[in-house]
């Protein structure tokens, strides 16, 4: 079974710039979660989507949004980007019934020039 | 107050030593409880899941107590290969939220 992939798995933009970022879950999956790592950091909520609908959002400004696709892929984007929000940014996805494991995919590395 | 909030460590052990540590969470209604261990500049990979007072996977053992509101995670007889951060979760009914993580070194 495969696992929830992302892509791409390192990114390079510029200030200013605009970033999108893709999640695939696993199948039967249809809840995914973003977070934001910087480097030496924690994981940091993003957002959190399930059913196609956003269904909490972190402490993040409003250049940060994403949406979720028909088939529970997820798309996360970035608007403005800024030099601190070089970091990893990892998916994972859970069952309908959020209230068990989630499983990440590998990351996504954006690094701002 | 944090969420949910590690001793960040480092916990630095010879191999086959015991570790344990905790984790506390702050939201009295979370519902489920994850251990998940990082390696540098990895993914998180779930270790175990913790839904009523504790569980057991090996040398792992994650025991809770709700009514302290904290979490433990024990590491029997240490491998160099148990170096990593481990990272406490909470299901708090809206989100999984994460703690800062707990390094240990196992040194030979």
């Amino acid at each position: 079974e495969a696992g929830v992939t992302q892509s791409p798995t390192h990114l390079i933009k510029t200030r200013g710039q605009q970033a999108t970022l893709r999640c695939s879950p696993i199948s039967g999956h249809t809840s995914v979660y973003w977070y934001q790592q910087a480097l030496g950091l924690g994981l940091q909520f993003l957002l959190w989507y399930d059913e196609g609908e956003e269904r909490n959002r972190g402490n993040f400004p409003p250049r940060f949004s994403g949406r979720q696709f028909p088939n529970y892929s997820s798309e996360l984007n970035v608007n403005a980007l800024e030099l601190e929000d070089s970091a990893l940014y990892l998916c994972a996805s859970s069952p309908r019934t959020a209230n068990t494991e989630a499983f990440f995919g590998q990351g996504t590395r954006l690094t701002v020039v | 107050r944090k969420e949910v909030e590690q001793d960040p460590g480092p916990f630095n052990v010879p191999e086959g030593a015991t570790v344990a540590f905790n984790c506390t969470y702050s939201n009295s209604a979370s519902q489920s409880f994850f251990w998940y261990r990082q390696d540098c500049r990895k993914e998180p990979k779930l270790l175990m899941s913790v839904y009523s007072s504790g569980n057991e996977d090996g040398r792992f053992t994650a025991q809770l107590n709700r009514a302290s509101q904290y979490i433990s995670l024990l590491i029997r007889d240490s491998k160099l290969s148990d170096s990593a951060t481990y990272l406490c979760v909470a299901y708090l009914g809206y989100k999984l939220s994460f703690g800062a993580g707990t390094t240990v070194t196992v040194r030979a």
